[in-house]
């Protein structure tokens, strides 16, 4: 049974770097799926922030909106994929998902999910 | 603002039908068959209700069901029951941000 779980700071100063691990177990990252992250504000909708396939091809798609702040990464041997987001500010406030797109070789939809990581930006 | 526009609430009777809309433009819902739809109640991780349009996971309930006719996608649930209660969101593969969500269905069974 594939899960994903996400962990990192639960509290990121304004102007720092927010760091997200993302540990899957039940299956391996490097095999033909894509891995995202998104993001939902308290109280709002949900908010891609990108995907990546893995680190070994660098195929990589972020949103445009993020993408100047945004590295996504994987590490196969630790079966992991994490997101930085750099200067962050309280509009970066929100519960972090990372999800599994299904369909194989494709970004179409999001199959799998963790639970999430609510991070707060504030000094 | 999300890239696709979805009915910020919609209700119905236990027993009914109800359908949540999902509108985009060509460059998205209506230029590809991937539209996908997720179910969120509240504190929890959304869950994949419908892919590529009318596709539904296994384990999903067939009272969920999923439609596109242009630039607009629907997802019908019938048989409302008290546990459909919980947000929706929209999904599409898009030419120009890749993955775009809508801004969310809030489904109250009255």
């Amino acid at each position: 049974q594939v899960q994903l779980q996400e962990s990192g700071p639960g509290l990121v100063k304004p102007s720092e770097t927010l760091s997200l691990t993302c540990a899957v177990s039940g299956y391996s990252i490097s095999s033909a799926y894509y891995w995202g992250w998104i993001r939902q504000p308290p109280g709002k909708g949900l908010e891609w922030i990108g995907s990546i396939y893995h680190s070994g091809s660098g195929s990589t798609y972020y949103n445009p909106s993020l993408k100047s702040r945004v590295t996504i990464s994987t590490d196969s041997s630790k079966s992991q994929i994490s997101l930085k987001l750099s200067s962050v500010t309280a509009a970066d406030t929100a519960v972090y998902y990372c999800a599994r797109h299904g369909g194989g070789n494709s970004i179409r939809y999001f199959d799998l999910w963790g639970r999430g990581t609510l991070v707060t930006v504030s000094s | 603002q999300s890239a696709l526009t979805q009915p910020a609430s919609v209700s119905g009777s236990p027993g009914q039908s109800i359908t949540i809309s999902c509108t985009g433009t060509s460059s998205d819902v209506g230029g590809y068959n991937y539209v996908s739809w997720c179910q969120q109640h509240p504190g929890k991780a959304p869950k994949l209700m419908i892919y590529d349009v009318s596709k539904r996971p296994s384990g999903v309930s067939n009272r969920f069901s999923g439609s596109k006719s242009g630039n607009t996608a629907s997802l019908t649930i019938s048989g409302l029951q008290a546990e459909d209660e919980a947000d929706y969101y929209c999904c599409s593969y898009t030419s120009s941000t890749f993955v775009a969500f809508g801004g969310g269905t809030k489904v109250t069974v009255l």
